[in-house]
């Protein structure tokens, strides 16, 4: 049973640019959440996402920052006109339900340049 | 929102010494505690985790106290190994939705 996957593993990015970060959660979870780890630092909560569905997104910037769980693929989180202080690693993790363990992927870790 | 905070930022311990690593949430509302270890270049995975309705558990050299009164939880690791290094986070969830991570505590068991 393959864990959460998250790809690309590294991604480069010049301002500007949008950066598109994947994650297919675990198999028969449907629950999945994005967070964002800066060096030397604790995760920070992003986004709570069902399938189809955002159910909490308190910590998105407002601004470029957009994600979605279509009923049929991967979990995307999508950055526009990155900036360097978009420079971090990027967890997803899932869970079967609501108040269930969440399990992490390995993460993105995105560079700006 | 939540708040916690995590202390030390960095333990070393040397070989089979115990290490314990405490953290302290602010919404008494919080009922569930994870914690997660964290190897160079992975994602955090889980080692052992507590809910609000109990005091203490123990998986084999790990454990996880809470005091609710207290607002505190901490990680107990005994008999510690060179594998143990790591960094190790808390974490406290209201509604299990989302987790608000401790900023994480670096663990070397020098052999």
């Amino acid at each position: 049973n393959a864990g959460v996957m998250q790809n690309p593993r590294h991604l480069v990015r010049r301002r500007g640019q949008e950066a598109r970060l994947r994650c297919s959660p675990m198999k028969g979870h449907s629950h999945v959440y994005w967070y964002r780890q800066l060096p030397e630092e604790g995760l920070k909560f992003m986004v709570y996402l069902q399938k189809e569905n955002i159910i909490d997104e308190s910590g998105m910037p407002k601004e470029r920052f957009s994600a979605e769980f279509p009923k049929e693929g991967p979990s995307i989180l999508r950055i526009q006109q990155v900036v360097r202080g978009d420079s971090a690693a990027y967890f997803c993790a899932s869970s079967v339900g609501r108040e269930d363990i969440q399990y992490f992927g390995a993460g993105t870790r995105l560079s700006v340049l | 929102g939540e708040n916690v905070e995590q202390h030390p930022s960095t333990l070393s311990v040397q070989e089979g010494d115990s290490a314990v690593i405490k953290c302290t949430y602010s919404d008494s509302a919080s009922n569930y505690f994870p914690w997660y270890k964290q190897e160079l270049g992975k994602g955090p995975q889980l080692i052992i985790d507590i809910r609000s309705n109990v005091g203490e558990k123990k998986d084999q050299r790990i454990a996880v106290t809470l005091n609710k009164t207290a607002k505190h939880f901490s990680l107990h690791i005994t008999e510690t190994q060179p594998e143990d290094s790591a960094v190790y986070f808390c974490a406290a969830s209201i509604s299990f939705n989302k987790f608000y991570f401790g900023s994480g505590t670096k663990l070397n068991v020098k052999p």
